[in-house]
């Protein structure tokens, strides 16, 4: 079992829409999760973490955690065309962060 | 800040040679990371080191890999001998204690 899965998509939606990206994680012991997003040939950039159970909302980014089904997820609204990408959910125990595979994201006109 | 430092930006070579990536962290930083990503296995932790101190190189694939990080601004991540499996991106990363992890541009490594 990988130590961070994430479904690897492709995941399409149009304009407008809600994306919905998920990921679980098998170590019950982490502690920080976090969303990355990455363009094609570009380095990893972080744009959501949360530590505790509930919602964490940030602008159209909403991350929500629920540490006891080891369940994180990541709704984008109004998804725009510049939010297509790939997205890595990572976690973090102490000290490491170890990623999913990623979904890549595209947001058609 | 210049943000997390990366050389070189391409590094194409033969198999069997010396490959050297380095990484110059962010100043103040505690942590930092070596990771490689390839379209197969996704961004893979290699080795982290807190305080220039190996914490975990479970990651690094095999003996041909090393690294080392004698000082806080400066990381090296080694390739003796280099093969064309190892071809992949090669990120650093790093941070100060558990706040957001930083990532370098990244080395596209080619082994021919």
């Amino acid at each position: 079992q990988k130590e961070v899965e994430q479904n690897s998509g492709p995941l399409s939606v149009p304009e407008g829409a809600i994306a919905s990206l998920n990921c679980t994680y098998s170590d019950r012991g982490s502690q920080s999760f976090f969303w990355y997003r990455q363009y094609s040939g570009k380095s990893p950039e972080l744009i959501m973490s949360i530590y505790s159970n509930g919602d964490k909302e940030d602008g159209r980014f909403t991350a929500q955690l629920n540490k006891a089904s080891q369940y994180v997820s990541l709704l984008i609204r109004d998804s725009q065309p510049s939010d297509s990408a790939t997205y890595l959910c990572a976690v973090s125990k102490v000290g490491d962060m170890r990623f999913g595979a990623g979904t890549r994201l595209t947001v058609k006109p | 800040d210049a943000g997390v430092i990366q050389s070189p930006r391409h590094e194409v070579t033969e198999m069997g040679q010396e490959v050297t990536l380095r990484c110059k962290p962010i100043s103040g930083h505690d942590y930092l990371f070596w990771y490689r990503q390839t379209m197969m296995r996704g961004l893979e932790l290699l080795i982290y080191f807190n305080n220039n101190v190996p914490i975990d190189d479970s990651g690094m694939p095999e003996d041909r890999f090393s690294a080392k990080m004698p000082n806080a601004s400066f990381s090296t991540l080694k390739i003796q001998p280099s093969e064309p499996r190892d071809s992949a991106v090669y990120f650093c990363a790093s941070r100060q204690n558990q706040e957001t992890q930083y990532f370098g541009p990244g080395t596209r490594l080619l082994v021919l």
